[in-house]
């Protein structure tokens, strides 16, 4: 079976540190998101790409997440600094969107981050 | 905007049928979509249906949508301890293709 790889499964980190999370999406697939999943919060949608180019971010934070895809097997997520409050599940999913309709999205393991 | 909204917890006794239920608010969803998650592991897309669908059905799944009353419901035949897990209810909207969750249910199983 196909699936996206994240990268590492488990993070710890000291605050102010550089975080860098990978994502190898399905071949094939034109749309990648990454989510991030608290117990406070539930599943909250971070930044999305199609065809590598950026469609929304809305929900990061600005100053110190970025989101980027450098090729169409690889999406990166970056906090620098982290915060303790960033400690959480961060998941990567992708999936193929042709005009209005989307088969459903393949999730990734998660890579667990914790900020101490 | 958009919002899903499920119970939090539900009990089953092995063997019994889970009914596993979701309201949404965005009468433009065209996919709803059930997730689940087991410990320690990422979301698995379990089934979906299209809007303009009311009854779908995959071995042990039976997905029921009710679009007038923006009501999803997901039921588990003879459920199993291997069913234990939170699952997610999700929509996606024309033009729209962000995936937008639930709180989650987690199923717990009695033996």
């Amino acid at each position: 079976d196909a699936r996206v790889t994240q990268t590492p499964r488990h993070k710890v980190t000291e605050m102010g540190q550089e975080v860098t999370m990978r994502c190898q999406p399905i071949l094939g697939h034109n749309t990648v998101f990454w989510y991030r999943q608290t117990m406070m919060q539930g599943l909250e949608l971070l930044a999305y790409f199609r065809n590598r180019a950026p469609l929304d971010d809305s929900g990061m934070p600005k100053d110190r997440f970025s989101a980027e895809m450098p090729d169409a097997t690889l999406a990166t997520l970056k906090i620098q600094p982290s915060e303790p409050r960033d400690s959480a599940v961060y998941f990567c999913a992708s999936g193929l969107v042709t005009g209005a309709f989307s088969y459903g999205y393949t999730f990734g393991s998660g890579t667990r981050l914790t900020v101490v | 905007g958009e919002d899903v909204e499920q119970s939090l917890f539900l009990s089953v006794r092995e063997g019994d049928s889970s009914v596993i239920n979701c309201t949404y608010t965005d009468s433009s969803s065209t996919y709803l979509y059930w997730y689940k998650q087991e410990p320690g592991a990422g979301l698995q897309l379990l089934t979906y249906i299209f809007s303009n669908m009311d009854m779908k059905q995959d071995q042990r799944l039976t997905v029921l949508l009710n679009k007038k009353d923006k009501h999803l419901s997901l039921r588990i035949a003879d459920t199993q301890t291997g069913d234990s897990a939170i699952y997610f209810c999700a929509e996606t909207a024309f033009g729209n293709e962000k995936l937008t969750f639930g709180t989650g249910t987690r199923l717990t199983i009695i033996p």
